[in-house]
């Protein structure tokens, strides 16, 4: 069974510039999660998705972070325009509705803003 | 707001030496600690769940504990394989699937 992928694995771009992230589940995983680990802090919470519906998006920083999930199935995370402390590590995570709370996550997308 | 702490920050063991990890945590309505490995590069790899004070569980040198206020992580003669950066973390108070609070985690080194 294939794990959490997600697409770019390094991303680096300049300040104001438009950049999209995607994470594709664990098939049949209904839970899709958002993380990011800046330098020097621990993984803090962006938002969670179940399906194509938005949970929890208490963590999102600003408006300048869009998040979807087309369908229920893949997620793309876009930060519009890039600022220099959004550079970090972003996770996306998921899990199966309700039967089981753990999570699984993928590799990371590495951002860095100059 | 939930709270996890872990110590200490960095731990260097030389191969065979036995040491615990901790993770002290604040959270309202406790339904569930996860403990992660994570390897330079790569995503937290899932490690455990404990549910209960009281409750153990083991995986190969690994063994996590878990009290009302914190859990440890045995480490029982490490190997150079298992140096990695060990993460606990909480679900959000009275849920056992939403967003995970995470502590800052302790880089373990282990020296042939």
């Amino acid at each position: 069974e294939a794990g959490v992928t997600q697409f770019p694995s390094h991303s680096v771009i300049e300040k104001g510039q438009t950049v999209t992230l995607r994470c594709d589940p664990i098939s049949g995983h209904d839970n899709l999660y958002w993380y990011r680990r800046v330098m020097g802090k621990e993984i803090k919470f962006l938002l969670h998705f179940v399906k194509e519906s938005k949970q929890d998006e208490s963590g999102m920083p600003n408006n300048r972070f869009l998040a979807e999930r087309t369908g229920g199935t893949y997620s793309t995370l876009k930060v519009q325009p890039a600022e220099l402390e959004d550079s970090g590590v972003y996770f996306c995570a998921s899990s199966p509705l309700i039967t089981t709370d753990t999570q699984y996550f993928g590799p990371g997308t590495r951002l860095t803003v100059l | 707001e939930d709270q996890v702490t872990q110590s200490p920050e960095a731990l260097r063991l030389q191969e065979g030496e036995s040491s615990s990890l901790n993770c002290s945590y604040t959270v309202s309505g406790l339904r569930g600690l996860f403990w992660y490995r994570q390897d330079p590069g790569k995503g937290p790899e899932f490690l455990f769940t404990l549910y209960s004070a009281g409750e153990e569980k083991e995986k190969e040198r690994l063994k996590a504990t878990l009290t009302k206020k914190e859990s440890f992580l045995h480490i029982t003669a490490p190997k150079p394989e298992d140096s990695a950066t060990y993460l606990c973390a909480v679900p959000a108070g009275g849920t056992s699937y939403g967003k995970l609070t995470f502590g800052q985690g302790t880089i373990l080194t282990v020296h042939p």
